[in-house]
């Protein structure tokens, strides 16, 4: 079954204590990405990976690491995690096409993981 | 950025077609307009989405106007279970990777 697996699902934490929450995806998907949803925000865009080493940030990169070393994983990684970091995290990836060579990419359809819900204290 | 604008919330009844409309003036040629749904606190679900023509599937139907500049998400008949909030988000290409931002997204309640 085509799908993405966040883990944990639930995690509560103290502030400073680092943590990674795990992304897998099975489908072979160059493009994952990761957001956070807080109420009244909608979903933000934390970092984003066009395929394996090549990561960028999205809107609201402070605070938060990844790494692609792996075409299949794509960790988020809170070195000293704050309160202002408790949050519902999702993950996502999907595949995308070049327009001509060389050109700019359009992603397919993202599929999303079930979601993180994170709480520091 | 080419960014979208949606109502914040709508009510439908049950069994009648639910329009959500979206603005995205911005939207270049080579954007495509996608619309989720996030039933809950679970991970957004991909609905449909399109360039230039309209598009039909399984779940709803998507009509986008000449011009680009806006959408309109159709779900036929609306059940119980399609009360969710529903976003419509325009992937921004960039020539280094692509930013991917959601809106506030409609709130839909379906109700009996």
């Amino acid at each position: 079954e085509a799908q993405v697996t966040q883990n944990p699902r639930y995690l509560i934490t103290v502030t400073g204590k680092k943590l990674t929450v795990t992304c897998s995806q099975n489908m072979n998907h160059e493009y994952m990405s990761w957001y956070r949803q807080d109420p009244g925000l909608g979903l933000r865009q934390i970092y984003y990976s066009m395929n394996v080493e090549a990561t960028d940030k999205g809107d609201v990169p402070e605070g938060y690491k990844v790494s692609r070393k792996e075409k299949r994983n794509f960790p988020l990684i809170l070195e000293s995690p704050s309160p202002n970091q408790t949050s519902l995290y999702f993950c996502a990836s999907s595949s995308y096409r070049r327009l001509g060579t060389g050109g700019p990419a359009t992603n397919e359809k993202l599929f999303f993981g079930s979601g993180t819900q994170l709480s520091v204290l | 950025d080419a960014k979208t604008t949606q109502p914040p919330s709508m009510d439908c009844a049950e069994g009648r077609a639910a329009n959500l409309p979206c603005n995205h003036s911005t939207i270049s040629g080579n954007e495509y307009v996608y619309w989720y749904r996030q039933i809950h606190s679970q991970g957004p679900q991909y609905i449909i989405h399109g360039l230039k023509n309209n598009e039909t599937n399984e779940m709803a139907s998507l009509i986008i106007t000449e011009d680009r500049k806006s959408s309109t998400l159709i779900l036929p008949h609306a059940t119980l279970r399609d009360t969710a909030v529903y976003y419509c988000i325009v992937f921004m290409i960039k020539a280094a990777g692509n930013k991917l931002t959601f809106g506030g997204g409609t709130r839909v309640l379906v109700k009996p």
